[in-house]
């Protein structure tokens, strides 16, 4: 089966603190696809990263981080120094190599940037 | 380069009809997904079409079906409407055909309302 978790349902944080974004999944395939997506209240899915399960190197993209271990099936979500611009709800989702072409998406988590 | 456009932007129906969304695809993208997105929901798999033809459907009934045309459009036909059917239904667009799967491009949804 394929799931994927996001425990955290709704996080506050102050402008310009750090706030990390936690998703764990479940799966039986030894190859999937795991992504990060943006909804602001606009309601459009914005991609943010794809990461490979064959590659577990942590990837940063300006104040964006994303840290992938196998080990705990955790691929969490970082941003640093947030600001308004990133209150929205963050999806994280799967994808595997046997579930024909089905992406399975976590419940979000809605992050609110308090300025 | 056009993004992934839906239409309608939103849409009241009664319970028992039928309904068509439509979803323009990103361009050269000859993939297109459907999503069901409840609210306060994660976005739910319905089908994938690749190139014109069914490539993966998710846990909806056969009231659900869809189309895909030649230049990679899409509809979503829903019939006999249920109230639980209310939701963002979400197309997203990418390139297929291969095993890994490519990031998927969101429109904006059609919000469709069940009285």
């Amino acid at each position: 089966a394929q799931k994927v978790t996001q425990a955290q349902t709704e996080i506050s944080v102050v402008e310009k603190e750090d706030v990390t974004l936690d998703c764990v999944y479940e799966t039986r395939d030894t190859t999937y696809y795991l992504f990060w997506y943006k909804q602001p209240p606009s309601g459009e899915l914005v991609f943010l990263i794809r990461r490979n399960s064959f590659d577990e190197q942590n990837e940063i993209s300006g104040r964006y981080s994303w840290n992938f271990q196998k080990s705990t099936s955790s691929f969490n979500f970082t941003i640093t120094a947030s600001q308004v611009v990133d209150s929205a709800v963050y999806f994280c989702a799967l994808r595997g190599s046997n579930t024909g072409n089905q992406f399975y998406f976590g419940t979000g988590t809605s992050l609110t940037v308090i300025p | 380069e056009t993004g992934v456009t839906q239409s309608p932007t939103h849409l009241i129906k009664t319970r028992g009809q039928q309904v068509t969304l439509r979803c323009s695809s990103q361009s050269g993208h000859n993939t297109v997904s459907w999503y069901q997105q409840a609210l306060g929901q994660g976005p739910q798999f319905i089908f994938q079409y690749y190139r014109e033809e069914e490539n993966g459907r998710g846990n909806f009934p056969p009231r659900f079906s869809g189309l895909q045309f030649p230049n990679y459009s899409s509809e979503l036909n829903v019939n006999a409407l249920e109230l639980d059917d209310s939701a963002l239904y979400l197309c997203a667009s990418s390139l297929g055909g291969t095993s890994v799967p490519y990031e998927q491009y969101f429109g904006p949804g059609t919000r469709l309302t069940v009285t």
